[in-house]
């Protein structure tokens, strides 16, 4: 089954606004994964925020967990077109043997 | 240098037809992955692989066998493709509780 859910599943900002999504998680988790993936193309890992973590920062990247809630959100802060992609959460269980499972994505889409 | 590369990367064949993905990486990564995107993006595991030992083996059909001749190699063989096999796979690899670096994936197209 599905274990991360994303929200929205698709969102459209103009350039330099802020993109907020967020993760929903069912399981006790070991870390949680931020990838973007652009049309056609692979996946690219942007942060890993481990369970003990609570808000993690990587250039225009801040990314926020709560285990309480088995939530995630990652904010892109000043949005660019280039940041048009796909974004997924994914997270890696307790006890999975490093296996990502990913969440189904939501589609964001800078417009200039 | 690319990090994960996986070839082919278009892949159009007959139904019944049996085919091949191979996947190598270069970073010294111990784990490399499978993974299969289906046409609502949805990722989902296949399998997992520890230093050539085969840790993680999802509900696939037996038609899909993957082998790893060494750590840095892990190819894909499909037997007798179905229609529902079109998606495309994508291989990844990492390092203990680090982030997977992914190759540009496969569409594997079956008529």
């Amino acid at each position: 089954s599905q274990q991360g859910e994303e929200d929205p599943q698709a969102l459209s900002i103009q350039e330099g606004e802020n993109a907020t999504m967020n993760c929903s998680y069912k399981t006790s988790i070991n870390n949680l994964q931020w990838y973007r993936q652009n049309s056609g193309r692979g996946l690219v890992h942007l942060i890993l925020i481990r369970s003990n973590e609570r808000e993690k920062h990587s250039g225009r990247l801040r990314v926020t967990l709560d285990t309480s809630k088995k939530s995630s959100s990652l904010l892109i802060t000043a949005s660019r077109a280039a940041d048009t992609a796909s974004y997924f959460c994914a997270t890696d269980l307790t006890g999975g043997g490093n296996k990502l499972t990913f969440g189904t994505g939501t589609q964001l889409k800078v417009e200039l | 240098d690319t990090a994960v590369s996986q070839t082919p990367k278009y892949l159009v064949t007959q139904m019944g037809n049996d085919k091949s993905i191979k996947c190598e990486q270069n970073l010294g990564h111990d784990t490399m992955y499978w993974y299969k995107q289906d046409s609502k993006k949805f990722l989902k595991i296949m399998f997992s692989y520890n230093n050539k030992e085969l840790i993680i083996n999802e509900t696939v059909p037996n038609r899909f066998s993957p082998k790893s001749p060494d750590k840095a190699h892990l190819n894909l063989h499909i037997n007798s493709l179905e229609l529902g096999d079109s998606a495309v796979y994508f291989c990844a690899s990492s390092q203990a509780e680090g982030g997977a670096f992914f190759g540009q994936g496969t569409r594997l197209t079956v008529v």
